[in-house]
């Protein structure tokens, strides 16, 4: 039972494009919401968080968006970079109480191609 | 900091042998947590410590896999005996607090069991 989905095992972008990538989750209890990055050999680094009171978060060429009435968390990479090229991960918490630890997706694999 | 480290990265063992993956933290961080990374599961939480005591345990997949905290330096994850399922990258991370916070993965053992 998935409780954090990322359904597109790979996403191919051009560069200087906007990347999106999508995660969808089922817990109505995670109020917490990570975006990780993993570079082959090597671990998950972390990227842009948010919280479950705000909708959109914002650093650098990264954005976060959160819907949760949808259950849908969004992250834009805009322009996309070919160091952007990677394996992104969706995670979620339980911040509020409850079990710690993440909960994550399968991950993207995001082709940033020149 | 150094960040995490992880120790071996690589680890090729015979069916049946015990294995013991080894993890530091970053000084100063209160949780501690070990995941598995398969092709098929994604990375999925096996347990997790808080000030060196284990607070949740579900995650672990059978009683051949243990895990201890002696200080809050130190940590391992054994599995005894080996079977070829076990077989994936296993990987440590430490987070300086519950909740709103994102945990700093190291670079993953990536453990084959033939």
């Amino acid at each position: 039972d998935q409780q954090v989905k990322q359904n597109s095992p790979s996403l191919s972008v051009q560069e200087g494009r906007i990347s999106i990538l999508n995660c969808d989750y089922t817990n109505s209890m995670f109020d917490y919401f990570l975006w990780y990055k993993k570079y082959p050999a090597e671990g998950p680094t972390f990227l842009i968080s948010i919280s479950s009171i705000k909708d959109k978060n914002e650093d650098g060429r990264f954005t976060v968006f959160l819907n949760k009435s949808a259950k849908h968390l969004s992250l834009h990479i805009v322009p996309s970079q070919p160091g952007d090229s990677a394996v992104y991960f969706c995670a979620a918490s339980r911040a509020g109480g409850g079990a710690d630890g993440l909960t994550f997706g399968k991950g993207t694999h995001l082709i940033i191609q020149p | 900091d150094a960040g995490v480290i992880q120790s071996p990265r690589h680890e090729v063992t015979e069916m049946g042998q015990e294995v013991t993956l080894r993890c530091k933290p970053i000084s100063g961080h209160d949780y501690l947590f070990w995941y598995r990374q398969t092709m098929m599961r994604g990375l999925e939480l096996l347990i997790y410590f808080n000030n060196n005591v284990p607070i949740d345990d579900s995650g672990m997949p059978e009683d051949r896999f243990s895990a201890k905290m002696p200080n809050a330096s130190f940590s391992t994850l054994k599995i005894q005996p080996s079977e070829p399922r076990d077989s994936a990258v296993y990987f440590c991370a430490s987070s300086l607090r519950r909740g709103n916070t994102e945990a700093f993965f190291g670079q993953g053992t990536r453990l084959t069991v033939v």
